[in-house]
């Protein structure tokens, strides 16, 4: 079965940009979740989508905001880019909402 | 707010040691996750407890959910380089689904 899948994997953008990341859940997941991965931070939640209605959100600007299609694929968008954004965006993917996530490779994304 | 709390955050040991990475909170988790995540790639699930006062094992590694499930305790017998990466604890509780994360123990063993 295959895993999560995350596109890009890297990403350069400049501030004042936007960007727009994309999640393919394992195969009959419905719940999909991401998150920010930054050296200071840690992993921080962001937010959560489940049949295409998000069901959970952490505590972020509203720059950031996200959706789930009617396949299960989400995506999450970033809009006008601040340098402190760059960091290792992580979806992870579960079965149903349970609490066991499994995550996909992450997404690079570098602010200049 | 539920924080969790790992300790050690750096750890640096010798092929074959053993070693202990704690995962601690005042708050009450349904269930309680580890992960090892190695550098730019996600976090790859290792054990997922959910009953206070469990204990599992995955070869090398026993986990243990404390009684109370506030607390969880990872330890490695016979620590091999394979076995570097960061440590993570993430901890889940009732009907919401998220999951809080502590920051993590960056393990390296040494040949």
């Amino acid at each position: 079965k295959a895993g999560v899948t995350q596109t890009p994997r890297y990403l350069i953008k400049t501030r004042g940009q936007q960007v727009t990341l994309s999640c393919s859940p394992i195969s009959g997941h419905r719940s999909v979740s991401w998150y920010q991965q930054t050296p200071g931070q840690g992993l921080q939640f962001l937010f959560e989508y489940f049949s295409e209605t998000q069901r959970n959100k952490g505590n972020f600007p509203g720059r950031f905001s996200g959706r789930q299609f009617s396949n299960s694929r989400s995506e999450m968008n970033v809009s006008t880019l601040e340098l402190g954004d760059s960091a290792l965006y992580l979806c992870a993917s579960s079965l149903f909402r349970a609490e066991t996530q499994y995550f996909g490779p992450g997404t690079r994304l570098t602010v200049l | 707010t539920q924080l969790l709390e790992q300790s050690p955050q750096f750890l640096s040991i010798q092929e074959g040691e053993n070693l202990t990475v704690y995962c601690n909170s005042s708050s009450v988790f349904s269930s309680l996750q580890w992960y090892r995540q190695e550098p730019g790639e996600g976090p790859v699930l290792l054990v997922t407890v959910v009953t206070g006062g469990e204990v599992k094992k995955l070869k090398r590694l026993t986990f243990q959910f404390g009684d109370a499930r506030k607390d969880s305790s990872l330890h490695i017998t016979a620590a091999q380089p394979g076995d570097t990466g960061l440590y993570l604890c993430a901890g889940a509780g009732g009907s919401n689904y998220k999951l809080t994360f502590g920051k993590g123990t960056l393990l390296t063993v040494n040949p």
